[in-house]
């Protein structure tokens, strides 16, 4: 089983609201990746879960709050967001963060911000 | 600086037609190398992965090399057929734990 599941797909939340993003994956991998695209641009990377220790934070705004609760499922939490925050969150993961292993990726959630 | 370019940006052909997609890094010592498609609006599928030692992959009409010295990467497809319109996103890791995407490029194939 090579898939990674998010929910909700699509998620539509006001400036004030508090929500979450879900991610899962039963492939046994130990990271895991939060990123952020918006339209016609690449994947930006926001943050690596390692063996579910953070290693990696790329200045990502403190309204933007992971979680890696075990080594199969890592939330993103999200509170008081604006509305440049519209984007598809993806998550992925690999077998391990260092060395040369294929990254998988979720379908993503499509987030609103009003 | 480690960056990956991918050009064209966009790139239209008629059904049937060989196409190549190319991939410039600017670091050789890469650990491996990860082509993926994206629909629009949807989740990457990884395509063909090249590790460092690797100077080629193939799966299906799709055909990926790696030619670290010229820090170049080509996704050949053949036979191209309507259904492979999506936008092609390569990504480059080198030590450490990121990947670095290039920007893409987003491919029609006229029926």
């Amino acid at each position: 089983d090579t898939e990674v599941t998010q929910t909700p797909k699509h998620l539509v939340m006001g400036m004030t609201n508090k929500k979450s993003l879900k991610c899962e994956q039963h492939m046994g991998h130990r990271a895991m990746y939060w990123y952020k695209q918006k339209a016609k641009k690449p994947p930006e990377l926001m943050f690596v879960y390692s063996y579910e220790k953070l290693s990696i934070n790329e200045s990502v705004p403190s309204r933007f709050s992971p979680e890696c609760p075990n080594s199969s499922l890592l939330n993103l939490h999200l509170h008081a967001l604006q509305p440049e925050d519209s984007a598809l969150y993806l998550c992925a993961s690999s077998l391990s963060d260092s060395g040369p292993y294929e990254q998988y990726f979720g379908p993503g959630t499509r987030l609103t911000v009003t | 600086k480690q960056e990956v370019t991918q050009i064209p940006a966009a790139l239209s052909v008629p059904e049937g037609e060989n196409l190549v997609l190319n991939c410039s890094f600017t670091d050789s010592a890469i650990y491996n190398l990860q082509w993926f498609r994206q629909d629009p609006g949807k989740g990457l599928t990884s395509l063909l992965l090249i590790q460092s030692s690797q100077r080629e992959q193939t799966s299906g009409r799709l055909n990926a090399s790696l030619d670290k010295s010229s820090g170049r990467s080509t996704l050949y497809i053949a036979a191209s057929q309507p259904g492979d319109s999506a936008t092609y996103l390569c990504a480059v890791r080198w030590s450490g734990n990121q990947f670095y995407f290039g920007t893409g490029t987003s491919l029609t194939v006229i029926p």
